[in-house]
């Protein structure tokens, strides 16, 4: 079985930083992941699909790049309305929807 | 605009049944897959339940394979979960959600979830 893991579990940055979380899979899953983001108290949303597209709506500064095993999750400016755990999720056609851990980001 | 809305949820005895329902509403029920997500307090997301658009697959994690039946009712624009022989474990915020897509994986709409709480 396919499992995902992400860095770091938790990070604190100060507005305005960039913030990098990765995704990582046990085995090659190709583009086939999609990133979302959980604001405290709130239902997810997906950020993120396929890798790098950004979902209609989401601001710009927001950004999915990787294929194959790793995959990164930028923020390239963070805002305190990002604070959020951001989960990525991998899929393919058995189906599997298969989440990753999560990352919680605080603003310092 | 697109709306998801889940209720049925509560505090059950392990071994008992309960049933969820999700209310959808601004979009074309049947031409979108749906999904029941969960997570358990302070956990993460788990994946439980996806229905096709036409209700001609349904694909079930492990961990409720068995127990949960997932459903749709096309004349009523809702979607449901059928849960058995539940268990502590069990035990999260359910999450009914739209897919779309290749494999319906873009889950891109999502209810305010339900709450089952699975205990003596």
């Amino acid at each position: 079985d396919i499992q995902m893991t992400q860095s770091p579990s938790s990070l604190s940055a100060s507005v305005g930083d960039r913030v990098t979380i990765t995704c990582q899979a046990s085995q090659d899953i190709n583009y086939y992941l999609n990133w979302y983001q959980q604001k405290p108290g709130k239902a997810p949303k997906l950020l993120i699909y396929d890798a790098s597209k950004l979902e209609t709506g989401v601001p710009s500064r927001f950004g999915g790049s990787g294929s194959g095993t790793d995959f990164t999750f930028t923020i390239s400016s963070l805002q305190p309305e990002d604070i959020a755990t951001y989960y990525c999720q991998h899929y393919d056609n058995l189906p599997t929807y298969l989440f990753g851990p999560g990352t919680k980001v605080d603003v310092k | 605009q697109v709306q998801l809305v889940e209720s049925g949820g509560g505090v059950v005895q392990p071994g008992l049944s309960l049933r969820l329902s999700c209310a959808a509403s601004g979009f074309t029920f049947t031409t979108y897959a749906m999904h029941w997500v969960r997570q358990a307090p302070g956990k993460g997301l788990e994946w439980v339940a996806v229905i096709w658009y036409d209700g001609s697959y349904k694909y079930y994690a492990d961990s409720v394979k068995g127990r949960f039946t997932i459903s749709r009712d096309t004349s009523k624009n809702t979607l449901y979960l059928q849960m058995n022989s539940l268990r502590a474990e069990d035990t999260a915020v359910y999450y009914c959600a739209r897919g779309r897509g290749y494999t319906y994986a873009k889950i891109d709409y999502w209810g305010q979830g339900t709450l089952v709480t699975v205990s003596s």
